[in-house]
């Protein structure tokens, strides 16, 4: 295990659609993060899981967004109806317990 | 005010000077920081975290934390090109129970050949 891995690395949508990303945490890792980053701008949090509950969810995330981390192992975020507003950089993060967190390589949305 | 805010830059240094990104936070309850570097349509890379107020130092880079100041700040000594990157400041702090970590909009540094 090499660190944290994301799938896909880059997603073309059309308005409107519906998109799932993957994020594959470090192996002993037990809370995993999920970002949203544009540019110009640091990561913003979106939502954490320890083990497999989502423990906090940012305001900022509508309800077009969920998250699930079902067997506390790998997560997917899913992003309903997507919005021209939704492209960015959905990075995702994990660490094992409060300590230092490693990003993944991130999935770059495009929503035309 | 922002909780956790950075000059966005540029920041120009020459080569083989020190180069100082500074971070002032505003919840003075933050336990944690951590200094990511992020290069051009990459990931952060964690480079640094200090927990303790004072000087931590490892290779080339330098972390310095002023609770009372709610400063943080990195120092990198002899300055490369291949430096050259935004460097995100980040606060962690424990609210309602749960870790919340925030990160600055970083400071882009260029190291000047």
């Amino acid at each position: 295990d090499t660190g944290v891995s994301q799938n896909p690395r880059h997603k073309i949508t059309k308005r409107g659609q519906n998109v799932t990303f993957r994020c594959d945490p470090i192996s002993e890792h037990n809370r995993l993060y999920w970002y949203r980053q544009t540019l110009g701008q640091g990561p913003e949090f979106l939502t954490y899981f320890q083990n497999e509950a989502q423990l906090e969810k940012s305001r900022l995330l509508s309800d077009r967004f969920s998250a699930e981390r079902p067997k506390g192992s790998f997560s997917t975020l899913e992003i309903q109806r997507t919005e021209q507003g939704d492209s960015a950089m959905y990075l995702c993060a994990s660490s094992w317990d409060y300590n230092e967190q490693f990003f993944g390589p991130g999935t770059r949305l495009t929503v035309l | 005010q922002k909780e956790v805010e950075q000059n966005s830059g540029p920041l120009s240094v020459p080569e083989g000077a020190i180069a100082s990104l500074n971070c002032t936070y505003s919840d003075r309850g933050s336990q944690s920081f951590f200094w990511y570097r992020q290069y051009s349509g990459k990931s952060p890379e964690l480079i640094m975290f200090i927990y303790s107020n004072g000087d931590k130092e490892d290779g080339r880079f330098t972390a310095q934390l002023n609770k009372a100041s709610q400063y943080v700040s990195l120092l990198i000594r002899d300055s490369q090109p291949s430096d050259s990157a935004t460097y995100l400041c980040a606060v962690k702090a424990t609210s309602g129970g749960y870790q919340k970590v925030t990160f600055g909009i970083g400071t882009k540094l260029q190291v000047i050949p």
